[in-house]
């Protein structure tokens, strides 16, 4: 079972850029490592999805290093309405999809 | 394209009250998921369904019984509910189950459940 390790929580400022570091050991050679992002009252909804080295899209990027036993999200000059909750996941290796309790972004003016 | 949707958005039960929870998708995705969020937590699957005709236990499937009645619906059912499942339910659809990559799920707006 691929299990993640991401920070409780961070703190950041509108424009600034924030790094979300997820730590996956156990991943298995066939895995991807996917993002969601949920905010408050709503399901969680995907945000990119990477195999290796970087993946880039109109939300954010997705860094992999060549162990692949972690993970970076960047999110560019985030703003409030960044304010949510980060999971990353890695599958498919496992059918028991596990999101953990992912990392809560605050965003402040 | 409505996407996934729920119903209830919100239901209150006394204990060993049962209920069904009902779960659409218009995407002609072949796999279902329903999880479980309780306050300040992560998601927990209860129950998923590879393929329309099989479900398969997730990591909290006790006090919980599915049924895939077609592609796109996918139920949840309390029979005897308890305070401990008072929680968030949230119901969710990918093309397939995993894939190569991973199939992206696609989220409902989630049914609010008390159980008093």
């Amino acid at each position: 079972l691929a299990k993640t390790t991401q920070p409780i929580s961070m703190d950041s400022y509108e424009g600034q850029e924030v790094n979300i570091t997820c730590s996956h050991n156990n991943i298995a050679t066939n895995d991807y490592i996917t993002w969601y992002q949920q905010f408050p009252s709503q399901g969680p909804r995907f945000i990119i999805q990477g195999y290796k080295t970087k993946v880039t899209n109109e939300v954010a990027s997705l860094f992999i290093p060549a162990d692949r036993k972690s993970s970076t999200l960047s999110l560019p000059r985030v703003s409030l309405s960044d304010t949510a909750v980060y999971y990353c996941l890695v599958g498919p290796n496992t059918d028991k999809l596990i999101f953990g309790t992912g990392t809560r972004l605050q965003v402040f003016p | 394209n409505a996407g996934v949707t729920q119903t209830p958005k919100f239901q209150v039960l006394k204990t060993g009250q049962s209920m069904t929870l009902q779960c659409a998708q218009d995407m002609n995705h072949n796999s279902m998921y329903w999880y479980r969020q309780d306050p300040g937590m992560g998601l927990r699957l209860i129950y998923y369904s590879a393929s329309e005709g099989t479900t398969d236990k997730g990591e909290v499937p006790n006090g919980y019984n599915v049924s895939r009645l077609n592609k796109r619906e996918f139920s949840l059912r309390l029979e005897s509910a308890a305070p401990s499942q008072t929680s968030v339910y949230f119901c969710a659809s990918s093309e397939e189950l995993g894939g190569d990559p991973y199939n992206e799920q696609f989220f409902g707006p989630g049914t609010r459940l008390t159980v008093l």
